[in-house]
């Protein structure tokens, strides 16, 4: 049973446009985490939100982790074909549980020039 | 720094066949985990360590035995292959909550 679920599994849009990536669980995670995947390399880490209602900017990705920490989005704004990947979040159920986190998942997104 | 390695890169096996993947970093972190990855369903927790000498089961770890002897390596060992085990394993190592990956070992069970 995947305790994180990523909606939408696919989504392909032409460069330019704007995007969000959704993760939602029933249960309240202590802290959240967004990794993008590339073909055929391990997930690298995009960023961590630990406070529910916390909104993180990456240059155009933002991040929000919802007020009651069981949900969190990932928007990017103008994509560009470089932000081509597999999407994953994953969340730690305690503060000292970053050696087993819990993963969706994932998205796959495809921006085409 | 080389970061997580991991060995081999590919592997095909004959079910019934044991093998060890190996892992390893150079990063001093005290967790390390692995994880296998299969079309639709993420990434799962096989087994975990906290430290040397310190090990735990994730989510699936039927069919897998880990050790820890030292804070540098984590291997993973299949006793007995299975088609079932048929995955994309990938370890990690992490230290205050950031999660380093190596580039992952696919491996094929006939």
């Amino acid at each position: 049973t995947q305790l994180l679920e990523q909606s939408p599994q696919f989504l392909s849009i032409q460069e330019g446009e704007n995007l969000t990536v959704y993760c939602n669980s029933s249960s309240v995670f202590s802290s959240l985490q967004w990794y993008r995947q590339e073909p055929g390399e391990g997930p690298v880490l995009l960023v961590t939100v630990v406070t529910g209602g916390e909104v993180k900017k990456l240059k155009r990705l933002t991040f929000q982790f919802g007020d009651a920490r069981k949900d969190s989005s990932l928007h990017i704004t103008a994509a560009q074909p470089g932000d081509t990947g597999l999407y994953l979040c994953a969340g730690a159920v305690t503060t000292d549980s970053w050696g087993k986190l819990q993963f969706g998942a994932g998205t796959q997104v495809v921006v085409t020039p | 720094n080389a970061g997580v390695t991991q060995t081999p890169k590919f592997q095909v096996l004959k079910t019934g066949q044991s093998m060890t993947l190996q892992c390893a970093q150079d990063m001093n972190h005290e967790y390390m985990s692995w994880y296998r990855q299969d079309p639709g369903m993420g990434l799962r927790l096989i087994h975990y360590s906290v430290g040397a000498g310190i090990t735990d089961q994730g989510e699936v770890p039927n069919g897998y035995n880990v050790s820890r002897s030292t804070t540098e390596d984590f291997p993973l060992r299949l006793l007995s292959a299975a088609p079932s085990q048929t995955s994309v394993y990938f370890c990690a190592s992490s230290r205050d909550g950031t999660q380093y990956f190596g580039p992952g070992t696919r491996l094929t069970v006939l």
